[in-house]
């Protein structure tokens, strides 16, 4: 199975402020992952999809960016409603296989 | 509007046997992939299966493959999970999620989660 690797696994940060979430997977992914948002107490939502791409409804201030093993989601200008924990998945290779999670806490 | 509304879970013994449904709306089930997710207390996430828009088809996680049937019931729009010889383990909340048409690759909507706890 391929290892996803999510760091840091928590994060405080102030409002405004811009914060990265890194995923690194054991192999070659070939863009093929997923960044996932959980607010609490509810399901996950797809935000970005084959590392780069937006999910519709998804707000322009997150962003993913990444190749091979190395990805990273970007979240510009906190918002207080981006408090969530944050999971990559890759899809490259079954079975499909998720980061630990980024619990994103405001400072 | 797509929704995914799971069911049947709760508490089970050790070593029982529990099905789980998802009934699905705002979409055209038949077309579609569907899948499980598990997230453990702890909030690991764990891919369980997924099975083709028609039902031929089947995938699962090689961990669980033994243990975890997925069917479903086109005409009903239910999609379900059959667990057998539960483990404490077992003990997660369970997610029905959707591929987007034609692929399967990332989950675009998921349900509300229904949560299972193994225990005597």
């Amino acid at each position: 199975d391929i290892q996803m690797t999510q760091s840091p696994a928590s994060l405080s940060a102030s409002l405004g402020e811009t914060v990265t979430i890194e995923c690194l997977a054991s192999e070659d992914i070939y863009s093929n992952l997923a960044w996932y948002q959980q607010k609490p107490g509810k399901s996950p939502q797809l935000l970005i999809y084959y590392a780069n791409s937006l999910n519709d409804g998804v707000p322009s201030r997150f962003s993913g960016s990444g190749s091979g093993t190395q990805y990273s989601l970007k979240i510009n200008s906190l918002q207080s409603e981006d408090v969530s924990i944050y999971f990559c998945q890759q899809n490259y290779d079954s079975p499909w296989t998720f980061g630990g999670g980024t619990k994103l806490e405001l400072k | 509007e797509v929704q995914l509304v799971e069911s049947g879970g709760g508490l089970v013994q050790p070593g029982a046997s529990l099905k789980l449904s998802c009934v699905a709306s705002g979409f055209t089930f038949s077309d579609y992939w569907m899948s499980w997710v598990r997230q453990t207390p702890g909030k690991t996430m764990e891919w369980i299966g997924d099975i083709k828009y028609d039902g031929s088809y089947t995938n699962y996680a090689p961990s669980l493959k033994n243990r975890f049937t997925i069917s479903r019931d086109n005409a009903k729009s239910t999609l379900y999970l059959q667990m057998s010889n539960v483990r404490s383990e077992d003990t997660a909340t369970y997610y029905c999620t959707r591929y987007p048409m034609g692929i399967t690759d990332y989950f675009d909507y998921w349900g509300q989660g229904v949560m299972v706890t193994v225990s005597s």
